[in-house]
């Protein structure tokens, strides 16, 4: 398996902008998580999926911050409008629910600067 | 929610000597706990885990401790060696489901 993908690796845009990440989980799993990553405050949780369903939303920043999942292999995080504050990068995990592990399998991640 | 505090945020160490990163949680109803390691440029990776119903587990150079009384867990890197330098991660699993919260991160340079 190619892992979770992410696109694109680098996003440079303006303030204002629409701004939209893309994942491809590992096929199989069963949860997908976004994750926001900054000096200031680490690795925050967004948001996360149970079976393409969100299931906890309240990591999300403010209402400029929306996420999807349509299916099992596809999940965006859309900012719109985009502030300089936003600018991090975004991180994609997918897991599996085994009752034994509960390790997740993160992309490489999404570079977005806002200027 | 939970809440997991880390530290040191800031780690060197001679190769060859032991590294020590410890973790505090709050959840009292939290029972799995990794460790992650992040390289330069790349998403984070698991590397150890342990549950609530375990003191302590080992992996090779790497072991983990978990106290949970006390509610904090250590992670321990034995004979260190420069590709351990990384930023690592704890986390406790809280809230239901799969939610983890992520420590701040320990930046670890094992100098040669």
């Amino acid at each position: 398996d190619a892992g979770v993908i992410q696109s694109p690796r680098h996003e440079v845009t303006e303030m204002g902008q629409e701004v939209t990440l893309r994942c491809k989980p590992i096929s199989g799993h069963d949860y997908l998580f976004w994750y926001r990553q900054t000096m200031m405050r680490g690795l925050e949780l967004l948001i996360y999926f149970n079976n393409n369903v969100p299931i906890d939303d309240s990591g999300m920043p403010e209402d400029r911050f929306s996420a999807k999942m349509p299916n099992a292999s596809f999940s965006t995080l859309k900012i719109q409008p985009s502030e300089p504050r936003d600018s991090a990068v975004y991180f994609c995990a997918s897991s599996y629910e085994t009752g034994r592990s509960y390790e997740q399998y993160f992309g490489p991640g999404t570079r977005l600067t806002v200027t | 929610g939970e809440n997991v505090e880390q530290h040191p945020s800031t780690l060197s160490v001679q190769e060859g000597d032991s590294a020590v990163i410890k973790c505090t949680y709050s959840d009292s109803a939290s029972n799995y706990f990794p460790w992650y390691k992040q390289e330069l440029g790349k998403g984070p990776q698991l590397i150890i885990d342990i549950r609530s119903n375990v003191g302590e587990k080992k992996d090779q150079r790497i072991a983990v401790t978990l106290n949970k009384t006390a509610k904090h867990f250590s992670l321990h890197i034995t004979e260190t060696q420069p590709e351990d330098s990384a930023v690592y991660f704890c986390a406790a699993l809280g809230g239901g489901y799969q939610k983890v919260t992520f420590g701040i991160g320990t930046k670890l340079q094992v100098i040669p």
